[in-house]
């Protein structure tokens, strides 16, 4: 089945430590994004990327690093610069052209203790 | 970022009932989505609107792209228990950056 595939879905870390979630979709489509959520808040865009070996910053990207090397995979790392990690990242993506329907993995938890 | 203004931000209501939710922006979306999120989940894609005035309907749910394209709202008509969840509207502006700019939510309660 086509979709996108969020990993790992639950993840500890301790202070200091980087730590990388990845995101792998099998949807053919070009634009990867990723989200992130805290409780009560909407989500908040991290990065995005339209097309292979190109990605953007969205609004709250300090503090993490992406990568596209590969049309299906758009891993995160959450980096020890981000000073509030503990959140629900989730993973997206969409086919090209103007429509912003966007397609959502089923979610990372992250916990740092 | 920008901000879309959801509201309410949680409804409690009884089966049966219809609901109404809404979304607004000081600044202009040429889209506006609503999704719905089960707790632990991705959210999921209700309803897409393209055009100012538009009132798109699936199932029990019918949402409107406001005529100013500066809001929108969703209607959920005879809720049942399933229809727990957070909705959230997004809304996507023309520029270049085809990421979309998502609401605080609506949690919403249906009991049976």
């Amino acid at each position: 089945d086509g979709g996108i595939t969020q990993s790992p879905k639950y993840l500890f870390r301790k202070e200091g430590q980087n730590v990388t979630l990845s995101c792998e979709q099998n949807l053919n489509h070009d634009a990867m994004y990723w989200y992130r959520q805290d409780p009560g808040q909407g989500l908040r865009l991290i990065y995005y990327s339209q097309i292979v070996n190109d990605f953007q910053k969205g609004d709250i990207a300090e503090g993490y690093s992406v990568s596209r090397e590969k049309k299906e995979s758009f891993p995160l790392t959450v980096t020890s610069a981000q000073k509030n990690p503990t959140a629900f990242y989730l993973c997206a993506s969409s086919m090209k052209g103007p429509a912003g329907e966007l397609f959502f993995g089923e979610g990372s938890r992250l916990t740092v203790l | 970022g920008q901000q879309l203004n959801q509201s309410p931000q949680s409804m409690f209501i009884q089966e049966g009932e219809d609901v109404s939710m809404n979304c607004t922006s000081s600044s202009i979306f040429n889209t506006w989505l609503w999704y719905k999120q089960d707790p632990g989940e991705g959210p999921v894609l209700l309803i897409a609107l393209y055009k100012a005035g538009e009132l798109t309907s699936n199932g029990r749910l019918t949402a409107q792209f406001g005529i100013t394209r500066k809001d929108s709202f969703l209607n959920i008509s005879a809720s049942i228990p399933s229809d727990v969840g957070i909705y959230f509207c997004a809304g996507q502006k023309d520029t270049g950056r085809r990421a979309l700019t998502f609401g605080s939510g609506t949690r919403l309660q249906v009991q049976p």
